[in-house]
């Protein structure tokens, strides 16, 4: 079944660094989602990408979606402790009702 | 507009026991999703329900099951309840609006298995 990677697993950056998480999975999907989980919260809904090579900016946010399809990532300029969270990818499975997600990558951001 | 619920919030049982928990969705979602986390596996999608239909199953033990009521609340039972099922449940609701499937998510149902 499809297998949504997502690395690194974990990042520790300075405030005001940039902090960079991918993710790959094994077939192309329909589009995909990126979910941010603060600690001790529920994932909360970014964004949604649909089309091949698309380029989507939420403030200091950028989120790519490959041209293939298969692959996507999610940049932060310049990072604030209150982006301190678990990032996750997620694309539909082929049934279009599966939600599947890749394990996150948790970022800690250091005053 | 109210968010999704989930109740209980936090449960304790005994290996062996069975559980179940109930999420309310956003009002007007019809579709209803629910997933396990636990540190080692992260989110795994158990299943998804719509109109009462369950529309996929993830890949899990017939122990799991679930299911949505008319008012499109829903419910997941786990049976024979083994240590390795302690984790945070969540449950989600979407609108599924032509081109996007924005999950909600509850804040979710904390379970220890003893």
């Amino acid at each position: 079944g499809q297998q949504v990677m997502q690395i690194p697993q974990y990042q520790h950056v300075q405030e005001g660094e940039d902090f960079t998480t991918y993710c790959n999975s094994s077939t192309t999907l329909s589009n995909i989602q990126w979910y941010k989980q603060r600690p001790g919260g529920h994932p909360v809904f970014l964004i949604q990408l649909v089309k091949s090579g698309e380029v989507k900016k939420q403030k200091r946010l950028t989120f790519q979606f490959g041209e293939a399809k298969k692959n996507s990532s999610l940049h932060i300029t310049a990072t604030q402790t209150t982006d301190v969270g678990t990032y996750f990818c997620a694309g539909y499975s082929n049934s279009g009702y599966a939600l599947n997600f890749g394990k996150g990558t948790s970022l800690l951001v250091t005053p | 507009k109210a968010g999704v619920t989930q109740t209980p919030r936090y449960l304790i049982k005994t290996r062996g026991q069975q559980v179940t928990l109930s999420c309310s969705p956003i009002s007007g979602h019809r579709s209803v999703s629910w997933y396990q986390q636990t540190p080692g596996q992260g989110l795994q999608f158990l299943f998804e329900y719509f109109s009462e239909t369950q529309r996929n199953k993830g890949n899990f033990p017939g122990r799991f099951s679930g299911r949505q009521f008319s008012n499109s609340r829903s419910e997941m039972n786990v049976s024979t309840l083994e240590l390795g099922d302690s984790a945070l449940y969540l449950c989600a609701s979407s609108l599924l609006t032509t081109g996007l499937n924005e999950q909600y998510f509850g804040p979710g149902t904390r379970l220890t298995v003893t």
